[in-house]
């Protein structure tokens, strides 16, 4: 089964500074996705990694992926109160005899910046 | 242009009630997924349609969950004798999932969510 795995959960960090978010996922998988949550709203996409080495960048978060140690990275650059909310990452992964897919999300981090 | 659009939005029932849950995706959408997000907590897969039929149930919680997509469009997730462990957001989600997507991924647009609350 897919499992996949944010770390940390809970990040609080002061204006300015650097971080990165991991996500490590269980399975073979060239596609992952990240995805931004504010609070008492849905998901909506930020970068799409589609496969090995594969970076995207937008503003202060820069994303990439290595299939091959199946782990990707959100670096968040001169954080800024804005980019307060929590992150997913999502894999897609195939669902056996139907040639489809389904989508399974990471464990989130929850990102505070702080003043 | 139209995003997913659930309805309802907010949602309070008894215990033992029956709800019903519905997903509009964005037109021309193949793939409709469910999801359901406790407060403060992940999100669960629910189940997944491509087209009107669900090649994953796995992710419904128990019996008395389902879910049915008619004409390639609207969803409805079922919540038979609801249970106070039910309460969360319950997130649909649509997207292309056509040839085209593995070159070009396959990003998912979500609606805003119901949020149910059983008392």
């Amino acid at each position: 089964e897919l499992k996949v795995e944010q770390n940390p959960l809970f990040l609080s960090m002061q204006e300015g500074k650097n971080y990165t978010i991991y996500c490590n996922y269980s399975t073979t998988s060239d596609r992952l996705y990240w995805y931004r949550q504010d609070p008492g709203k849905s998901l909506e996409s930020l970068f799409v990694l589609l496969s090995n080495g594969a970076v995207k960048q937008e503003g202060r978060l820069m994303a990439s992926l290595d299939t091959k140690a199946r782990l990707s990275t959100l670096h968040i650059t001169a954080a800024v109160h804005d980019l307060s909310a929590t992150y997913f990452c999502a894999v897609d992964s195939p669902i056996p005899t139907s040639g489809t897919y389904k989508y399974i999300f990471g464990t989130g981090t929850r990102l505070k910046v702080l003043a | 242009g139209a995003g997913v659009s659930q309805s309802p939005s907010n949602k309070v029932t008894e215990k033992g009630k029956d709800v019903e849950l519905r997903c509009d995706p964005i037109s021309g959408h193949t793939a409709l997924y469910w999801y359901r997000q406790r407060l403060g907590q992940g999100l669960e897969f629910l189940i997944y349609f491509q087209g009107n039929s669900a090649p994953d149930k796995s992710g419904l919680p128990s019996d008395r969950f389902s879910a049915e997509r008619t004409g390639e469009s609207v969803s409805t997730l079922t919540i038979q004798r609801t249970q106070q462990e039910d309460s969360a957001v319950y997130l649909c989600a649509s997207s292309l999932a056509g040839s085209s997507f593995l070159t070009s991924g396959n990003t998912i647009y979500f609606g805003e969510g119901s949020w149910l609350t059983v008392v």
